[in-house]
């Protein structure tokens, strides 16, 4: 069962266009929401990241949006470049515990 | 540089054949996972390790065994590997306390046959 679901599974955006990732969670516990990027051949690293007690959080073009009465949280890519074209995950996990519960993905590409 | 190192990067191998991946880090971190990619699927621990001599288990644990005799290391082992433990394997690593960014190692892209 699939803790965190994630869409859509891929995505397409014109360069300097917004992309748009959503995630949501059943877990009320869990307490700690990052986003990771991954590269092709590379290992993910950490984005961004958000704790329920802030409905925002803005990194450069980079925002997580948290709604906890929806049980919902996204990523917002301001003025998508080719560079961003990579896989996201968003992941959950109860006070910064060792386990991440991971969404499965979605792989953005950015066209020029 | 402040990083996680796996070995091997590519391994293919035959069912049943013991194979061990090494998994080391540089930043004096307390907490090591190994996860596992498959598409569709995300990513998904087998195993976790809060300390020298402490494991335990993660959500697909089936068919892996682990140890962590130092801090550093943290080899993931396949006593009989079978098809279905092919796949992409990540170790990771963080510091104690409760907003410890995870560091991934480059993967390891295991396939049995």
């Amino acid at each position: 069962q699939q803790q965190v679901k994630q869409s859509p599974q891929s995505l397409i955006v014109q360069k300097g266009g917004i992309s748009i990732i959503n995630c949501a969670y059943e877990n009320t516990a869990f307490d700690y929401f990052p986003w990771y990027q991954q590269f092709p051949g590379k290992g993910p690293a950490l984005l961004i990241a958000i704790r329920p007690d802030v409905s925002e959080k803005k990194e450069g073009r980079f925002t997580i949006s948290f709604n906890k009465s929806a049980k919902q949280f996204s990523l917002h890519i301001m003025d998508s470049q080719p560079g961003d074209s990579a896989t996201y995950f968003c992941a959950a996990s109860i006070g910064g515990a060792n386990n991440l519960f991971f969404g499965t993905g979605t792989r953005l590409t950015v066209i020029p | 540089e402040a990083q996680v190192t796996q070995n091997p990067r590519y391994l293919i191998t035959v069912t049943g054949k013991k194979l061990t991946v090494t998994c080391s880090q540089n930043m004096n971190h307390e907490y090591m996972s190994w996860y596992r990619q498959d598409p569709g699927l995300g990513l998904r621990q087998i195993y976790y390790s809060m300390n020298v001599e402490v494991t335990d288990k993660g959500d697909v644990p089936e068919g892996y065994k682990v140890s962590r005799k130092e801090k550093r290391n943290f080899p993931l082992i396949l006593e009989s590997p079978s098809p279905n433990q092919t796949s992409l394997y990540f170790c990771a690593s963080r510091r104690a306390g409760v907003s410890g960014e995870q560091y991934f190692g480059p993967g390891t892209r295991l396939t049995v046959t």
